[in-house]
């Protein structure tokens, strides 16, 4: 079945730092890419989306590019802010059933 | 459009009670899924329910059971309540047909917090 690998949290940055979050999946054909963020206290917010190989989702100086060769979904952003912090789950959509399936989720801290 | 929205925020119930947690998809979607939430098991699918029938379900007891009703708002109820059950129970809606992908993408509602003493 189709499955979603993210790395282990937390990720403990200052701010301004690089931030890059790994995903990689497992899916039958072609699925539909996605990075949700939950802030505290909140439910899942959709930050960006990629539908096809080589597309680049992005959104808010998040970004991620769909790397079908390698499975991948890298999120990323060039400088942090501390209201970045949040967890961020990755997940996709395949032909079957058209529920998603989340990976468990990387928290992300940000120090001033 | 107004998002996704939950009833209660907050939940305090005893083990054994039943709950009813209820959630009002955005306008015109038509797909409304539930999840749960805690720290150990991370995000898990409860069920999904499109035009008033469930549609896909996880792996979770039948104590664990929704509805669907005609203006597309749902409601899930846990019966016979157990301390594991303490968790955010998240709502999900989507358009839920179309040919592409995108029609399945889920907005999520803020969440309900059960807490099972």
């Amino acid at each position: 079945g189709d499955s979603v690998t993210q790395m282990e949290g937390p990720v403990t940055l200052s701010e301004e730092a690089f931030l890059t979050i790994n995903c990689t999946y497992t899916a039958t054909g072609y699925p539909s890419l996605f990075w949700y963020v939950q802030y505290p206290g909140e439910g899942l917010q959709l930050l960006l989306k990629a539908t096809k190989a080589d597309d680049k989702g992005s959104n808010k100086g998040f970004e991620a590019t769909y790397r079908k060769e390698t499975t991948s979904f890298h999120l990323e952003k060039g400088s942090v802010q501390v209201s970045d912090s949040a967890v961020y789950f990755c997940a996709l959509i395949s032909g079957g059933s058209y529920i998603p399936t989340f990976g468990r989720g990387t928290s992300l801290i940000v120090h001033p | 459009k107004a998002g996704v929205t939950q009833t209660p925020r907050y939940l305090i119930k005893t083990r054994g009670q039943q709950v009813t947690l209820s959630c009002s998809p955005i306008s015109g979607h038509r797909s409304v899924s539930w999840y749960q939430q805690t720290p150990g098991q991370g995000l898990q699918f409860l069920f999904e329910y499109f035009s008033e029938t469930q549609r896909n379900k996880g792996n979770f007891p039948g104590r664990f059971s929704g509805r669907q009703f005609s203006n597309s708002r749902s409601e899930m109820n846990v019966s016979t309540l157990e301390l594991g059950d303490s968790a955010l129970y998240l709502c999900a809606s989507s358009p839920g047909q179309g040919a592409g992908k995108s029609s399945y993408e889920q907005y999520f509602g803020p969440g309900t917090r059960l807490t099972v003493t």
